[in-house]
């Protein structure tokens, strides 16, 4: 079974700096990876998805994520991060298990931004 | 935004008792799903639906059951509702089950179990 890991529960980071929320998952065969965001009392919303070719992928709210096939990960960037960044952000994957696209999702990083 | 609503968005009950949530999308997607998010544990799926009728189970479907007898509606039902399903449940739907199709939530219910 495929399983996805979110290496921090939680990121404290202070407006303006740079962030990276780390993501790796365990599948030998192939993935199609995703990051959403969810705003406090949200439902999720979809930041970016790694489908096939670059493996530099952008989003919206000028995060981007890098796939790295042999580290199996995929890790969430911003260069600068606003207070409206403050979210739960979640990674997800999903693979051919099955037939079944049915997706896995991490347990969650919550990222503070200070002021 | 996705044309999703959940209801209720909050219910407080009683043990033992049946609750069931509704879920309603005007998207004509094919897939829909059921998640509780609890802390510590992310999104847990429950349910999911790949068409009228066409149910499977999700990794903690134990004390729940579903039904879609439209293509718009999903139910969710607690048939005697337990402290351990206290959770906020999210509804999610996907215009096709393959590789490409993200998914798009609605705003949640907030369940407390008594």
């Amino acid at each position: 079974a495929q399983s996805v890991t979110q290496l921090d529960s939680q990121v404290p980071v202070f407006e303006e700096a740079p962030v990276e929320l780390r993501c790796n998952y365990s599948s030998s065969v192939s993935v199609y990876l995703f990051w959403y965001v969810q705003y406090p009392n949200q439902g999720l919303q979809l930041l970016l998805k790694y489908l096939s070719g670059s493996t530099l992928v952008k989003g919206i709210n000028g995060f981007e994520a890098e796939f790295n096939k042999s580290q199996t990960s995929f890790h969430l960037r911003k260069p600068s991060v606003h207070i409206s960044d403050t979210a739960e952000y979640f990674c997800a994957v999903k693979t051919p298990a099955g037939g079944s696209y049915i997706p896995t999702f991490g347990r969650g990083t919550s990222l503070i931004v200070h002021p | 935004d996705a044309g999703i609503t959940q209801s209720p968005r909050h219910k407080v009950t009683e043990t033992g008792t049946p609750v069931t949530l509704r879920c309603h999308q005007t998207e004509n997607h094919r897939y829909m799903y059921w998640y509780r998010q609890d802390p510590g544990h992310g999104l847990r799926l429950i349910h999911y639906s790949y068409g009228v009728k066409d149910t499977d189970k999700g990794e903690v479907s134990d004390g729940y059951s579903v039904s879609r007898s439209k293509t718009e509606d999903f139910l969710l039902t607690l048939e005697s509702a337990t402290s351990s399903q206290t959770s906020v449940y999210f509804c999610a739907i996907s215009e096709k089950g393959g590789e490409y199709n993200e998914q798009f939530f609605g705003p949640g219910t907030r369940l407390t179990v008594l």
